[in-house]
């Protein structure tokens, strides 16, 4: 089944330890891109890749690493959590040249 | 700031009418522009997208854009109970921009 798939779906941690969100995605796209989502604020890119090793910054980067290492892979790296970055978020793909983005189930992220 | 606006709703419409959804957008370099309908507690799924001026159908769907007034819309036509969500205008090729969305009830 062609899917993305983030891990955990749910996660509550504390300021300050780091975390790693991942993402993949079985349908061999080359674009993929992480969100989140509040209330009120609606859904905001953090980052983007185009392909393998090549990235760049949405719209709300700041707290936020990324990496594409393999084109099925691309994990949201939060160093130093804040409690300002509990939120939805999901991560999408699509195929170069098509304009249909595929999300992931969305995780719920708690920081205290 | 680059923005895309919608009205939050919720838009409430008797089963069976037209539903008519607007968003706005402040770039005008914009080319692409889509919408996403998301079901409560679901992952937003794409529903049309648009890059031309005037009118695009799909089903009951129907996109509109007008690039000189910067002015999507989208109707939903013999709205059923089943198309209650909510509905994410966007902008963008690879650095997409959305608007908060609107929540859409269509009443049985």
């Amino acid at each position: 089944e062609a899917q993305v798939t983030q891990n955990p779906r749910y996660l509550i941690t504390v300021t300050g330890k780091k975390l790693t969100v991942t993402c993949s995605q079985n349908m061999n796209h080359e674009y993929m891109s992480w969100y989140r989502q509040d209330p009120g604020l609606g859904l905001r890119q953090i980052y983007y890749s185009m392909n393998v090793e090549v990235t760049d910054k949405g719209d709300v980067p700041e707290g936020y690493k990324v990496s594409r290492k393999e084109k099925r892979n691309f994990p949201l790296i939060l160093e130093s959590p804040s409690p300002n970055q509990t939120s939805l978020y999901f991560c999408a793909s699509r195929a170069k040249g098509d304009n249909e983005q595929f999300f992931g189930p969305g995780t719920r992220l708690t920081v205290l | 700031q680059k923005e895309v606006e919608q009205n939050s709703g919720p838009l409430s419409v008797p089963e069976g009418a037209i539903a008519s959804l607007n968003c706005t957008y402040s770039d005008r370099g914009s080319q692409s522009f889509f919408w996403y309908r998301q079901y409560s507690g679901k992952s937003p799924e794409l529903i049309m997208f648009i890059y031309s001026n005037g009118d695009k159908e799909d089903g009951r769907f129907t996109a509109q854009l007008n690039k000189a007034s910067q002015y999507v819309s989208l109707l939903i036509r013999d709205s059923q109970p089943s198309d209650s969500a909510t509905y994410l205008c966007g902008a963008g090729t690879y650095k997409y921009i959305f608007g908060t969305g609107t929540r859409l009830k269509v009443l049985a």
